[in-house]
C-alpha cells in the first residue's frame, strides 16, 4: 500500500526562524497540496501543485514559500515564523483520473513558534 | 463551491446505527457529494462520494435525496474508532482531482459504550 509521510510530526521554532516541513509521497500522483488546521476555522488550503514545477496560490499563501522539483516531495517552508503560523500542517495528494477525485492526507505536522 | 450544511455535533451508541446529515439546497447537477473523516490527532480520510445514486463500501453508505439537496451518511454498527469529524464536501468533476478539498466544520461524532 502507498503512503504519504510527513516530517517531522512535531516542531517547535522561535519567531524569525526559517522552518520547512517534508512531504513524500510514493503514489506518483500528479496533484499535491498543503493546508493548515487551527481551531476554529478548519483546514484551509496554503498552496497546492499540479505537477512537478507547477505550483499555485491557496486561501492563506502569505508567509509560506513551496517548490516541487520532483514529482514525490513537496516541502513547505516558513520563511520567517511567526507565532501566527502555529498549527497544523496537513498534506495531502490526489489521482487525476476522472472519478478518482479523492485526496489521501499525511498525519500532520504540529508545528509550534515561540 | 456550494455550501454544506451539517449538524456540529451528533452522538450515538456503540453499535447502533447512525445517520449524518447533510445539507447541500445549491449543488449542481454535477457536483459529487463527498465524505471524508478526521480521526482525532490523524489527517483527513475519504470514506465516500457519490453522485445521485445511493453508494455503500466497506466503511459506510451514503444516502442521496432524489432532489440531491441533501445526504445522509451511514455507519451501520458505530464503534469507538467512528468517533471523529465528518465531513461533507461537494467536488465538481471537471476538474479531475485538482481542486483543492473545501472543508466546513462538519460534524463531531462522539460514540459512547
Amino acid at each position: 500500500d502507498a503512503g504519504i509521510t510527513q516530517s517531522p510530526r512535531y516542531k517547535i521554532t522561535e519567531t524569525g526562524r526559517q522552518v520547512t516541513l517534508m512531504c513524500h509521497q510514493t503514489w506518483s500522483h500528479s496533484y499535491m497540496f498543503w493546508y493548515r488546521q487551527d481551531l476554529g476555522h478548519g483546514l484551509r488550503l496554503i498552496y497546492y501543485s499540479a505537477a512537478a514545477d507547477i505550483t499555485d496560490k491557496g486561501e492563506v499563501p502569505d508567509g509560506y514559500v513551496v517548490s516541487r522539483s520532483k514529482t514525490e516531495n513537496f516541502p513547505l517552508t516558513l520563511e520567517s515564523a511567526t507565532r501566527s503560523q502555529t498549527s497544523v500542517y496537513f498534506c495531502a495528494s490526489s489521482e487525476t483520473s476522472v472519478g478518482k477525485n479523492i485526496q489521501y492526507f499525511g498525519a500532520g505536522t504540529r508545528l509550534s513558534v515561540l | 463551491d456550494a455550501k454544506t450544511t451539517q449538524p456540529n455535533s451528533m452522538e450515538s451508541n456503540e453499535e447502533e446505527p447512525v445517520h449524518l446529515p447533510c445539507n447541500h439546497s445549491t449543488i449542481s447537477g454535477t457536483d459529487y457529494i463527498h465524505w471524508y473523516r478526521q480521526l482525532p490527532s490523524q489527517g483527513p480520510e475519504y470514506v465516500i462520494h457519490g453522485l445521485t445514486s445511493n453508494v455503500n463500501n466497506r466503511m459506510a453508505s451514503l444516502a442521496i435525496a432524489e432532489d440531491r439537496k441533501s445526504s445522509t451518511l451511514i455507519l451501520h454498527r458505530a464503534t469507538l474508532r467512528d468517533a471523529a469529524v465528518y465531513y461533507c464536501i461537494l467536488r465538481p468533476p471537471r476538474h479531475s482531482g485538482n481542486t483543492p478539498l473545501v472543508f466546513g466544520k462538519g460534524t463531531r461524532l462522539s460514540v459512547i459504550a
